[in-house]
């Protein structure tokens, strides 16, 4: 319900520090992973993608690792700035686009 | 390069009335998506069109809601009638294609309530 919905897991960090927002997928058989930010009144945001045959990607101060073993993918942001605050959904790709359920990143001065 | 285009932003009315929500994508995007998104949740796919023809409606509830992209370039996603469950935001996201890349660009969404 409503209420459940708001209580979003949070990263609060520090201006400056390294952010990792990690993300379980459900199906071994998706073939490729996209992060994406959403600030608040806004669609989301594409950050970075991954294919499935490989387990690391980098980015301008983001990296994304893919672990098939444990379907476990990651967002590491270096450096985290106050405009990274926002919530963060990775996204599976089978037939259609599967969004997890999001992290909040707080970013305190 | 304007981005997907949708309106109204905000949309409050009665249950059992009727509502409609327009999208424009990018130009020269042939794939056009339509999704619900809960608060504090991912969007999840209402309907995905290529050009005119819708490809996968599997999860648009046909008993209440209709699409339609007549000409292939903008779109409407009606509801009739709404229910109090129907309270979300519905975003559009237009991507090039197969042949231009798959990437998502995501409209601001319409923020529906329902009273």
């Amino acid at each position: 319900g409503e209420s459940v919905g708001l209580h979003l897991p949070t990263l609060s960090v520090q201006e400056g520090d390294n952010s990792i927002i990690n993300c379980a997928y459900s199906n071994s058989a998706s073939d490729y992973f996209i992060w994406y930010k959403q600030e608040s009144g806004k669609g989301p945001q594409f950050i970075i993608d991954i294919r499935s045959n490989m387990d690391k990607r980098q980015g301008q101060r983001v990296t994304v690792l893919l672990n098939k073993t444990v379907k476990h993918l990651s967002l590491q942001i270096a450096a985290t700035q106050p405009g990274d605050s926002a919530v963060y959904f990775c996204a599976e790709r089978l037939g259609k686009l599967i969004f997890g359920t999001g992290t909040r990143l707080q970013v305190f001065p | 390069e304007a981005g997907v285009v949708q309106s109204p932003r905000y949309k409050i009315i009665e249950k059992k009335q009727p509502v409609a929500f327009w999208c424009n994508p990018i130009s020269g995007h042939n794939t056009l998506y339509w999704y619900l998104q809960n608060l504090g949740q991912g969007p999840e796919l209402l309907i995905r069109y290529e050009n005119e023809e819708a490809v996968d409606d599997s999860q648009l509830p046909k008993d209440r809601f209709s699409a339609e992209r007549l000409k292939g370039v903008d779109s409407t996603l009606k509801i009739q009638p709404a229910e109090l469950g129907d309270s979300a935001v519905y975003l559009c996201a237009s991507s090039p294609g197969e042949k231009g890349g798959n990437e998502q660009f995501f409209g601001p969404g319409t923020r529906l309530t329902v009273l």
